[in-house]
């Protein structure tokens, strides 16, 4: 399953309201989960199943979606949001990522 | 809480083989599906493949079938990950994420990352 992500990179202002696609190239059901990753660390998890709030992570993120068309929308961006989104498809193997999307400062 | 730690950096010379190690605690380490997933510099996320100790189960994906080789060790919750016939292009950092949910849902604890280099 291949997944593609839009855009592949996106300028925002502190305050803005994102919104990031995330399209399987068949469906998944709501196998599918967002990843944040900043420079020189880790992924942390933000959501799975497609639209559930890993634990700690902010309210202002939100997922929705299911079989091939799936968005991440993050509302009220902070200096801290701007990094780098996947999105992971967990419904067959090979549990494949998106190519990223990377949220740069305007 | 569990807590992912792995091997240190590592630089080999082409068509030599390495072998990662991602050490779990605070959890039940059987149950859990543990994924390598690597990243190139400047490039996005890889999965690579994954374990999951109690079912036994193992999947490569495709492109690294027969040059990856991931196993686990429940009396030390330990997992492992070995490349052979490396390549400068498998230059990367390799991590291992752990999902600690009962069905597939996404890996909630990373390791901090080994970063394996390949160059004569």
């Amino acid at each position: 399953i291949q997944l593609t992500q839009s855009p592949s990179s996106l300028s925002a202002s502190v305050g803005d309201r994102v919104t990031i696609t995330c399209r399987a190239s068949q469906g998944i059901g709501t196998s599918l989960a967002w990843y944040q990753q900043k420079p020189g660390q880790t992924p942390n998890l933000l959501i799975y199943a497609a639209s559930t709030l890993h634990s700690g992570v902010s309210s202002r993120f939100s997922g929705s979606g299911s079989e091939t068309l799936f968005t991440l929308t993050i509302n009220y961006l902070q200096p801290g949001d701007f990094a780098s989104y996947y999105c992971q498809q967990l419904k067959t193997y090979p549990f494949t990522f998106g190519p990223g999307t990377r949220l740069e400062i305007k | 809480q569990v807590q992912v730690v792995q091997s240190g950096a590592e630089v080999k010379k082409p068509g030599s083989s390495v072998k990662v190690s991602c050490k779990t605690s605070g959890g039940t380490f059987s149950r859990y599906a543990i994924s390598w997933v690597r990243q190139t510099p400047g490039q996005g996320l890889e999965w690579m493949g994954g374990i999951i100790p109690v079912f036994r189960t193992l999947n490569y994906a495709q492109q690294f079938q027969g040059r990856v080789t991931i196993t686990a060790d429940e009396s030390t919750t330990t997992a492992f990950m070995e490349v052979s016939s490396l390549r400068p292009e498998d230059t990367a950092m390799y991590y291992c994420a752990v999902d600690t949910s009962l069905w597939p849902a996404g890996s909630d604890f990373w390791g901090q990352g080994t970063l394996v280099t390949v160059s004569s």
